[in-house]
Order: C-alpha cells, then sequence, then structure tokens
C-alpha cells in the first residue's frame, strides 16, 4: 500500500472535467509538505506536470490545474482531450521516512 | 539539451549484482538532488534512492544495504550498484533530477522531479 492513497482509475468524455485525488496523513501532505503531479503515458517515462500543489511547468496547457487542502490533494482536468489518457502520480515527503520522498499508488485516466 | 540516459539494465539472476548508469547532459549532476526510481511491471511509481549535492545519500527500507547510490563527477554520470538482487527487484529504474530543495527543522529536500531518464529494464530471474 502507498502512503499516499490515489483512485486506481478515473474515466471522463471528451470535454469533460475529471479530477484526481490524493490522500495522506498528518505526516506527509497534513504535515504542510507540497505536492507534485507526474503523468505517464502508455510506455513512457513520467513528466512533471503539476509542482508545488498548483503550479504547472512551461509547456503544460492550463487546462490542468492542481490543489491542496488539509492532508489532501487534487489534480483537475477540464476539456478532456483523447491525448491525456495517461496514468497520474502524486508524490509529496513523509516525516517518517527516510529521503521523505513518497509516491501515490497512481490513477489510470480512461477518455471515453 | 537536459537529459538523461539511463543504461545498464539486464537479466541478472537472483543473489547477483548490477549497475545502474545514468548519464547526463545539459547541467551539472554533482549539483543537483539526483534520485532513482522504479517501476515493477504493471505497478506504480517506487523512490528508490536520491543523493544529494553535498554527496548525503538515502535509501527506501526494500533497497537498504543492498543498493548504493553515486556519481562520477569527471563523467556526469549517476550510478546505482545493486546487490543482494531479489526478484521483487524486477522493474524498470529511471534517473531523475531535482534543480533544487526545500529546507526545514529536519534538514533538507528535494523539490519536484523535473527532468526524467528513459528508463532501464532490470529483470531478476534465474
Amino acid at each position: 500500500q502507498s502512503v499516499l492513497t490515489q483512485p486506481p482509475s478515473v474515466s471522463g468524455a471528451p470535454g469533460q472535467r475529471v479530477t484526481i485525488s490524493c490522500t495522506g496523513s498528518s505526516s506527509n501532505i497534513g504535515a504542510g509538505y507540497d505536492v507534485h503531479w507526474y503523468q505517464q503515458l502508455p510506455g513512457t517515462a513520467p513528466k512533471l506536470l503539476m509542482y508545488g500543489n498548483s503550479n504547472r511547468p512551461s509547456g503544460v496547457p492550463d487546462r490542468f490545474s492542481g490543489s491542496k487542502s488539509g492532508t489532501s490533494a487534487s489534480l483537475a482536468i477540464t476539456g478532456l482531450q483523447p491525448e491525456d489518457e495517461a496514468d497520474y502520480y502524486c508524490q509529496s515527503y513523509d516525516s517518517s521516512l527516510s529521503g521523505r520522498v513518497v509516491f501515490g499508488g497512481g490513477t489510470k485516466l480512461t477518455v471515453l | 539539451e537536459v537529459q538523461l540516459v539511463e543504461s545498464g539494465g539486464g537479466l541478472v539472476q537472483p543473489g547477483g549484482s548490477l549497475r545502474l548508469s545514468c548519464a547526463a547532459s545539459g547541467f551539472t549532476v554533482s549539483s543537483k538532488y539526483m534520485t532513482w526510481v522504479r517501476q515493477a511491471p504493471g505497478k506504480g511509481l517506487e523512490w528508490v534512492s536520491v543523493i544529494y549535492p553535498g554527496g548525503s545519500t538515502y535509501y527506501a527500507d526494500s533497497v537498504k544495504g543492498r543498493f548504493t547510490i553515486s556519481r562520477d563527477n569527471s563523467k556526469n554520470t549517476l550510478y546505482l550498484q545493486m546487490n543482494s538482487l531479489r526478484a521483487d527487484d524486477t522493474a524498470v529504474y529511471y534517473c531523475a533530477r531535482s534543480p533544487s530543495s526545500y529546507h526545514d527543522t529536519s534538514g533538507y529536500y528535494p523539490v519536484a522531479f523535473d527532468i526524467w531518464g528513459q528508463g532501464t529494464m532490470v529483470t531478476v530471474s534465474s
């Protein structure tokens, strides 16, 4: 089990809005640590999608947005497009772990 | 161009060893927080190890005592020496860069991983 909990899958039709949650605890997200999000297209390496809870790297469409509250974080995708079909991972830090880096279990986004 | 290229993966028997390499270009490995992340077939991402610019190293409990992260500044290359390999070490291994760090009362830790390599597959099987 991952320290950070994500739904295994979400789906939506083109043009719709979907959200992916990332739930932690008081030793990670709830402790104030930032949350980052990565997108992994099929057969490729992960790519940084969102950093510092809600900041998009250059080149990431503004259809993607992030937020954090309490012990959870969320990634929202509006105007869903077929090329958004991918696995999405949240990442944060946990004060109880050596090295502190932790990933969520990942969420498979299917565009119907 | 900033990029990372892994190599060294392959098939190894249980109990064997393997050394992965991650060659960097466009930046200096020794000045960044460099990490290894692995992904077992069909599974999610698992953080493995990190080396700080100052040389401090940290490991996931699952690999502590068996894996060693290091770097060669002259070759601008990151390494992961893997010993006593087990079947559950089978995975694609990615190296990744973190450009800077956070800092709190417990010390420093890397910000988001902004550059990733393409990955190298390690299969542990007899």
